[in-house]
């Protein structure tokens, strides 16, 4: 329903602690992931992608796992900071399918200090 | 430019009412897209643009919503008599394939959004 939305699943995580946050898709077809940042009032920022010919990848402060075996993504973001807090979201995409992107329904991380 | 531009920012209207929001795309990029963000969760996919052409519309609400990106002008979306459930965030993005280091991107980069609001 509507409230649904207002609902998101939070992730509280002390400064300077490491975040993991998980996202579950459903489509076996999907080839390329990325995950997103959504800050208050802003529009989703790109952080990471992976395609699915790896199950790892890292960039600065963040590495994202691929597990194709139970359509399983995560995102770690090592010694997380106060500027990490946001809503974050994964998203998929079956090249063959066009470029649209399917996302997930978002994770809300507050970083304490 | 640089980023995806959008506007208005924000647009209130009474249900009934026409609205239209615009999308410039990064400088380049041959790909736009428009997706609807409801209760700040849940994005839907309406409608994808190879340059002026229409991509993909599987997502659009065939009856009151349109979409157009014609040349040398913003990429426009428009809602026909709008209904209470119009009330979202509607965001563009826009994409390029490009080659960097033996790999293939072609991520999309998000406009700010434009918050309607349907009275």
């Amino acid at each position: 329903g509507e409230s649904v939305g207002l609902h998101l699943p939070t992730l509280s995580v002390q400064e300077g602690d490491n975040s993991i946050i998980n996202c579950a898709y459903s489509n076996s077809a999907s080839d390329y992931f990325i995950w997103y940042k959504q800050e208050s009032g802003k529009g989703p920022q790109f952080i990471i992608d992976i395609r699915s010919n790896m199950d790892k990848r890292q960039g600065q402060r963040v590495t994202v796992l691929l597990n194709k075996t139970v359509k399983h993504l995560s995102l770690q973001i090592a010694a997380t900071q106060p500027g990490d807090s946001a809503v974050y979201f994964c998203a998929e995409k079956a090249e063959a399918a066009g470029n649209k992107l399917t996302f997930g329904g978002g994770t809300r991380v507050l970083v304490k200090p | 430019g640089e980023e995806v531009a959008q506007t208005p920012k924000h647009l209130v209207r009474g249900e009934g009412q026409k609205a239209k929001l615009y999308c410039a795309p990064i400088k380049g990029h041959s790909y736009v897209f428009w997706y609807q963000q409801v209760l700040k969760n849940e994005f839907k996919f309406l409608i994808s643009f190879q340059n002026e052409n229409v991509f993909d519309e599987t997502g659009m609400p065939k009856e009151r919503f349109s979409a157009k990106c014609l040349p040398n002008s913003p990429c426009s979306l428009e809602i026909q008599a709008t209904k209470l459930e119009d009330s979202a965030v509607y965001f563009c993005a826009s994409s390029q394939y490009h080659m960097e280091g033996g790999r293939t991107y072609n991520e999309q980069f998000f406009g700010p959004g434009t918050r309607l609001t349907v009275l």
